[in-house]
């Protein structure tokens, strides 16, 4: 069965500091890897995938992830927080087989 | 539509009565999914549709909770003889290919009183 561990419930980090939201999967076969964002009373918006070919994969308002197959992990980056970016994340991973499972969220908020 | 959408955006209803939840993809998708959020917390899995082929109900929490997905389009999740705890918001999405990225609607809000 797949599944998406994100290990932390929250992550706090200070404006204009560089920020990571972990993420690591179980998935058989090739996986596809996707990251959302969810603020406050919205729906779910998506941020970023990885299908294949280069492990650093850029997103919306300047996010990115990285792959790494050895770790099973694709972590959400960010070089430069900003106070805006507070909101739920999550990492969702699926196969070809098309099930689609989600992690727990992490929360993040940028403090000024 | 352009996007999928979901009715109602919120619904009160008594303990033990029976609602229905409706979803309605985006046009030519052909995977939908259900998902109940319970405040500010985790997407727990409910039930996927694939084409034609039988859903995966493996995540319905109980006999009260079922789905259909009539001529590969509209679904409708229908909870009976509602309980307290099943407070939450019920989000659908859906998607065309396993590589591609799901969109999903703005949810109902579900309400036990």
């Amino acid at each position: 069965a797949q599944s998406v561990a994100q290990p932390e419930d929250q992550v706090n980090v200070a404006e204009g500091n560089p920020l990571t939201v972990k993420c690591t999967y179980s998935v058989s076969g090739n996986p596809y890897l996707f990251w959302y964002v969810q603020y406050p009373n919205r729906g779910l918006q998506f941020l970023l995938k990885y299908i294949t070919g280069d492990n650093l994969v850029k997103g919306s308002y300047g996010f990115e992830a990285e792959f790494n197959k050895s770790q099973t992990s694709f972590h959400l980056k960010k070089p430069s927080a900003l106070v805006s970016d507070s909101a739920l994340y999550f990492c969702a991973a699926s196969n070809a087989g098309n099930m689609l499972t989600f992690g727990g969220g992490t929360r993040l908020m940028v403090k000024p | 539509g352009a996007g999928v959408s979901q009715s109602p955006s919120n619904k009160v209803t008594e303990k033990g009565k029976d609602v229905e939840l409706r979803c309605d993809p985006i046009s030519g998708h052909t995977a939908l999914y259900w998902y109940r959020q319970s405040l500010g917390q985790g997407l727990e899995f409910l039930i996927y549709f694939q084409g034609n082929s039988a859903p995966d109900k493996s995540g319905l929490p109980s006999d009260r909770f079922s789905a259909e997905r009539t001529g590969g389009s509209v679904s409708t999740l229908t909870i009976q003889r509602t309980q307290q705890e099943d407070s939450a918001v019920y989000l659908c999405a859906s998607r065309s290919q396993p590589n591609t990225e799901a969109f999903f609607g703005q949810g109902t809000r579900l309400t036990v009183v």
